[in-house]
């Protein structure tokens, strides 16, 4: 199992282009969440899904920021118009109902200028 | 909804003293809490969690324990290692899932 893969590991982008963040979770697991971690505000939930179903959606800071879980195998968020204080890590991870806790990929370091 | 306070913010020790660090949570019904490690530039990774149907766990040199009644649980670490320092994360699952973490702790680990 190669564990949940997100990508780009880095992206530079300025200010008002769109972002799009990628993540593939482990198969089988039915639960995908994404996570945005700054020093100021720690670890926050975004959104998360739920056999491919948005659940909650009330982390999501606002319309510029949106989410999708097309399929089992893969998710996308997407910032636009994307602005400096949306710089961070993003991480994706995703869970069973059955397991323990989470697994978490490697991240996105989101970086706007 | 669920919140997480995590003390301290910042813990030094000598290298093959013990580490506590506390987290306490506002939902009774809170049934799941995980500890996470996260080392500089990494994911943060699952080290050990306990239920809410027990009071204490132990993996080795770590271990966590649970108050139910207080809404408290801690995370000890002893003999510790320089390989321990990283920012460590307790969180509470409320419900199907949904984790809500702590502000986490950078433990340093003095040789």
């Amino acid at each position: 199992d190669a564990g949940v893969i997100q990508s780009p590991r880095h992206e530079v982008t300025e200010m008002g282009q769109e972002v799009t963040l990628r993540c593939k979770p482990i198969s089988g697991h039915d639960y995908l969440f994404w996570y945005r971690q700054t020093m100021m505000r720690g670890l926050e939930l975004l959104i998360y899904f739920n056999n491919n179903v948005p659940i909650d959606d009330s982390g999501m800071p606002e319309d510029r920021f949106s989410a999708k879980m097309p399929n089992a195998s893969f998710s996308t968020l997407k910032i636009q118009p994307s602005e400096p204080r949306d710089s961070a890590v993003y991480f994706c991870a995703s869970s069973s109902l059955q397991g323990a806790g989470y697994t978490f990929g490697s991240g996105t370091r989101l970086t706007v200028v | 909804g669920e919140n997480v306070e995590q003390h301290p913010s910042t813990l030094s020790v000598q290298e093959g003293d013990s580490a506590v660090i506390k987290c306490t949570y506002s939902d009774s019904a809170s049934n799941y809490f995980p500890w996470y490690k996260q080392e500089l530039g990494k994911r943060p990774q699952l080290i050990i969690d306990i239920r809410s149907n027990v009071g204490e766990k132990k993996d080795q040199r770590i271990a966590v324990t649970l108050n139910k009644t207080a809404k408290h649980f801690s995370l000890h670490i002893t003999e510790t290692q320089p390989e321990d320092s990283a920012v460590y994360f307790c969180a509470a699952r409320l419900g199907a899932q949904k984790l809500v973490f702590g502000q986490g702790t950078r433990l340093t680990i003095n040789p």
